[in-house]
């Protein structure tokens, strides 16, 4: 089965500082990987993905997430934060064995950055 | 801003009674997901539309129903609701099954 684990509940971080959000994936096959940012009553923005290639991709606003397949995990990073970057971040796997190709999304990470 | 449009924000309902949510989709956007977030929680895959046609299901009971209509609109019914079925509920399309989705902004359900 597809899973992805958010290890993190909350993560804190003064403003302009670097800062991480943790995933970890178990996944059969190659794995497609996401993060998605959401914001008080709205809904998921995409932030980045990975597919293939490179692995560290680059995305929205500034972040970027670091692919590691021996230890199976899809980090978001920031070299700098930023107050507006507070929100709950969501990694997530898309299920490519079904022909849903469903998302399976973490239990999110609550992102603070402390002016 | 995001292509897909879901009404309305906010909805209050009594246990047992019944619900429909409603998505508009970009146009062309052959595939509908939806999916429901508990508080706290991930969101959690419900079912899949493609082409008028349920193309999958996650883990819900039969009382969770959609509908998709050739204009690129959806809706996702709930008969019964119980005081668990209150939650965000995103709907998600894409081109096809296999492409990128774009997220709505979610309609608000709470079972009083």
């Amino acid at each position: 089965a597809q899973s992805v684990a958010q290890p993190e509940d909350q993560v804190n971080v003064a403003e302009g500082n670097p800062l991480t959000v943790k995933c970890t994936y178990s996944v059969s096959g190659n794995p497609y990987l996401f993060w998605y940012v959401q914001y008080p009553n709205r809904g998921l923005q995409f932030l980045l993905k990975y597919i293939t290639g490179d692995n560290l991709v680059k995305g929205s606003y500034g972040f970027e997430a670091e692919f590691n397949k021996s230890q199976t995990s899809f980090h978001l990073k920031k070299p700098s934060a930023l107050v507006s970057d507070s929100a709950l971040y969501f990694c997530a796997v898309r299920d490519m064995t079904s022909g849903t190709y469903k998302y399976i999304f973490g239990t999110g990470t609550r992102l603070k950055v402390l002016a | 801003e995001t292509g897909v449009t879901q009404s309305p924000t906010h909805l209050i309902k009594t246990r047992g009674q019944q619900v429909t949510l409603r998505c508009s989709s970009q146009s062309g956007h052959n595939t509908v997901s939806w999916y429901q977030q508990a508080l706290g929680q991930g969101p959690q895959f419900i079912f899949q539309y493609y082409r008028e046609e349920e193309n999958g299901r996650g883990n819900f009971p039969p009382r969770f129903s959609g509908l998709q209509f050739p204009n690129y609109s959806s809706e996702l019914n709930v008969n019964a609701l119980e005081l668990d079925d209150s939650a965000l509920y995103l709907c998600a399309s894409s081109l096809t099954p296999s492409e990128g989705y774009t997220f709505g902004s979610g309609t608000r359900l709470t079972v009083v």
